[in-house]
């Protein structure tokens, strides 16, 4: 079992929908998750970072975390075209030595 | 290798000094990242190279920071004229291909004083 897995989609939605974009993780010890946004031939960019469970709010952007479940989420409201990239979750627990991603989610939002 | 070994993992250097941090991927793996990591923060984006073509170099903060991959394989991070800020934890990551589920190297621990 994989320690991250993600849906790799691909995921189309129309221009304002709101997306839902999720993570299961095996690792109990994951206490650090973070969600990327990677267009094509460029680095992730780190959209979100939290730290346990709960919400974390960033204008159109929601992540959520329950550990109890193992589960994480990224929510986009009133998406764009512009959001249309490959979006990845990654992980890591309180030593930081290893980053684990998922294999990202591809989205392309429709106008 | 096994997995992605960076060297070394700590280097404490003099203001002023060159300092290089080495990258040596997943064997395979064609797509290789560096970030770097202050303390309670986030993973930030440096430059990313697909095979040797240095493909994003947004995330370098000035002039003074370069990267190098001329083989496709191994990859140096150099810092020039080092500056105190510039301490913090350099992390590399390599995966098997663009958009890919990405591993991390265990990361330099730069100390600049």
């Amino acid at each position: 079992q994989k320690e991250v897995e993600q849906d790799p989609g691909p995921l189309s939605v129309p221009e304002g929908a709101i997306v839902s974009l999720n993570c299961t993780y095996s690792n109990s010890a994951f206490q650090y998750f973070m969600w990327y946004r990677q267009y094509s031939r460029k680095g992730p960019e780190l959209l979100m970072y939290t730290y346990s469970s709960g919400n974390k709010e960033d204008g159109r952007f929601t992540a959520q975390v329950d550990k109890s479940s193992k589960y994480i989420s990224l929510f986009i409201r009133d998406s764009q075209p512009s959001d249309s990239a490959t979006y990845l979750c990654a992980m890591t627990t309180n030593t930081g030595n290893q980053f684990y991603f998922g294999t990202g989610t591809s989205l392309t939002v429709i106008p | 290798g096994a997995g992605v070994s960076q060297s070394p993992r700590y280097k404490v250097t003099k203001r002023g000094q060159d300092v290089a941090l080495r990258c040596d991927p997943i064997s395979g793996h064609v797509s290789l990242y560096w970030y770097r990591q202050a303390l309670g923060q986030g993973p930030e984006f440096l430059t990313y190279f697909n095979y040797e073509a240095q493909q994003d170099k947004s995330g370098l903060p000035n002039d003074r920071f370069s990267a190098e991959r001329p083989e496709g394989s191994i990859s140096t991070l150099t810092i020039q004229r080092t500056e105190q800020r510039d301490s913090a934890m350099y992390r590399c990551a390599s995966s098997l291909q663009e958009n890919t589920e990405a591993f991390f190297g265990q990361g330099t621990r730069l100390t600049v004083v």
